[in-house]
């Protein structure tokens, strides 16, 4: 069956500009986590919703960063006003249910200059 | 809050020979689960052994097998008859009550032919 897909695969943008990323999670998981992923380093959690519900927010860096998944499937995280800073690879993630595996797509390379 | 600790950055084996990668965690949480997962350089995480932490028993999948030390925090991984395809970054991660996983810095795993 078909996984977690992501789009754009690699997205450069200018410091200052707006992203979305887009997440399209396992079909019927109910819930869908986002991660910051450094070079180099182990990803770190975003933001967590519940079908269309968004139970978790605190690991969002900033209020330039806003998530939604307003019909409980597919979700876009988006990044206002991008600093260098941002860059990253964002990694989204879906489960069954809260407490079961999570299942990652292949990312976003997000490149600010 | 939680905290996993990955303290190799790096370790080489020889295929075919066994490897043993070290995780420790910490928290306050008695129901939790714990997770190992590659990533190969094409950065696609994928889940390689999953750990109940009610269960006594360590978890066992293929050549993949855990030794689950819930009193001293510890949850390190096990690769058997290692392979080429073994070559990759290896994360250990745990996720609590609220269902978000925290990862460790990571390993870098190679196999040498």
């Amino acid at each position: 069956g078909a996984g977690v897909s992501q789009s754009p695969r690699y997205k450069v943008a200018k410091r200052g500009q707006d992203v979305a990323l887009r997440c399209d999670p396992i079909s019927g998981h109910v819930s869908l986590f986002w991660y910051q992923q450094a070079l180099g380093q182990g990803p770190e959690f975003l933001t967590y919703f519940q079908n269309e519900a968004q139970l978790d927010k605190s690991g969002l860096p900033s209020d330039r960063f806003f998530a939604e998944r307003p019909e409980g499937s597919v979700s876009t995280l988006k990044i206002q006003r991008t600093q260098q800073e941002d860059s990253a690879v964002y990694l989204c993630a879906s489960s069954a249910s809260g407490t079961d595996t999570q299942y990652f797509g292949p990312g976003t390379r997000l490149t600010v200059l | 809050a939680q905290t996993v600790t990955q303290s190799q950055p790096e370790m080489s084996v020889q295929e075919a020979e066994t490897v043993t990668l070290s995780c420790t965690y910490d928290t306050s949480e008695n129901n939790y689960y714990l997770f190992w997962y590659k990533q190969p350089p094409s950065r696609q995480m994928i889940l390689v052994i999953r750990q109940e932490a009610y269960k006594q028993q360590n978890a066992t999948e293929n050549r993949f097998s855990v030794n689950f030390q819930k009193a001293a925090k510890s949850f390190s991984l096990k690769i058997s008859d290692s392979q080429l395809g073994d070559t990759a970054m290896y994360f250990c991660a745990f996720a609590g009550a609220n269902s978000k996983l925290t990862f460790g810095k990571g390993i870098t795993l190679s196999v040498r032919p």
